[in-house]
């Protein structure tokens, strides 16, 4: 499994954007990169994949590196909803195991 | 979006007793469910990936003889831990995807509420 470094915290202001940064430089070339967020006392959520190209939905946006080995998740206008711990996850191609890290707690301020 | 439950939400045990803990995948058939475990202010950790009709396989460390995984139809897995003891007590939670969705990594996954389990 490719390892992940994500910052532990980080803070941002409600309606402002946030984005969230995730190092993964031991990813292969058929990894999926996957993020979930976990609000207190609650199971995971998904919030976005995608493999070599931007993704949007309506949650959030995921930039993608050239060279893959960095993404960027990004919440357009934070809410003290998105308030939560965020988890990036590469995943082999043929696999379907989530490794959870640690990830980042993303608080959101009033 | 697909939903998945779990029951009960939460259970309080006496140590050496056993506790069922199911999980449903409510609007979606799933041939593969995970189960996972989070102790408080860790991340989660996966015990066991279950298959439908088949045995669970289950990650290094994680004792197959406590805790007993079934897979008995496409909408419901069931986690029994056996003779709990307090360093049982965690929060258990059931992730499973669409099987109509891609196959591999190229899909989501639906996680449940999550079963805090408190062993006494």
């Amino acid at each position: 499994d490719a390892k992940t470094t994500q910052p532990n915290s980080m803070e941002s202001n409600e309606e402002e954007p946030v984005h969230l940064p995730c190092n993964h430089s031991t990813i292969s070339g058929t990894d999926y990169i996957h993020w979930y967020r976990q609000l207190p006392s609650q199971g995971p959520e998904y919030v976005i994949h995608g493999l070599t190209s931007n993704v949007n939905n309506r949650m959030a946006s995921l930039a993608i590196a050239e060279d893959r080995k960095s993404s960027t998740l990004i919440l357009h206008r934070a809410t003290l909803r998105d308030a939560a711990v965020y988890y990036c996850i590469p995943i082999q191609g043929g696999s379907e195991k989530l490794v959870f890290g640690k990830g980042t707690k993303l608080t959101v301020n009033p | 979006g697909a939903v998945v439950s779990q029951h009960p939400s939460w259970v309080i045990c006496k140590s050496g007793t056993s506790v069922k803990i199911e999980c449903r995948s409510l609007d979606f058939q799933a041939t593969t469910m995970f189960w996972y475990r989070q102790f408080p202010k860790q991340s989660l950790m996966l015990m066991a990936t279950s298959n439908e009709g088949s045995k669970a396989t289950y990650e290094q460390g994680v004792e197959k003889d406590k805790f007993l995984i079934n897979h008995a139809s496409l909408t419901l897995s069931t986690l029994t831990v056996t003779s709990a003891h307090p360093e049982d007590s965690s929060f258990y939670i059931c992730s499973a995807r669409d099987m109509r969705g891609a196959g591999g990594a190229n899909y989501e996954q639906y996680f449940g509420p999550g079963t805090r389990l408190t062993v006494t």
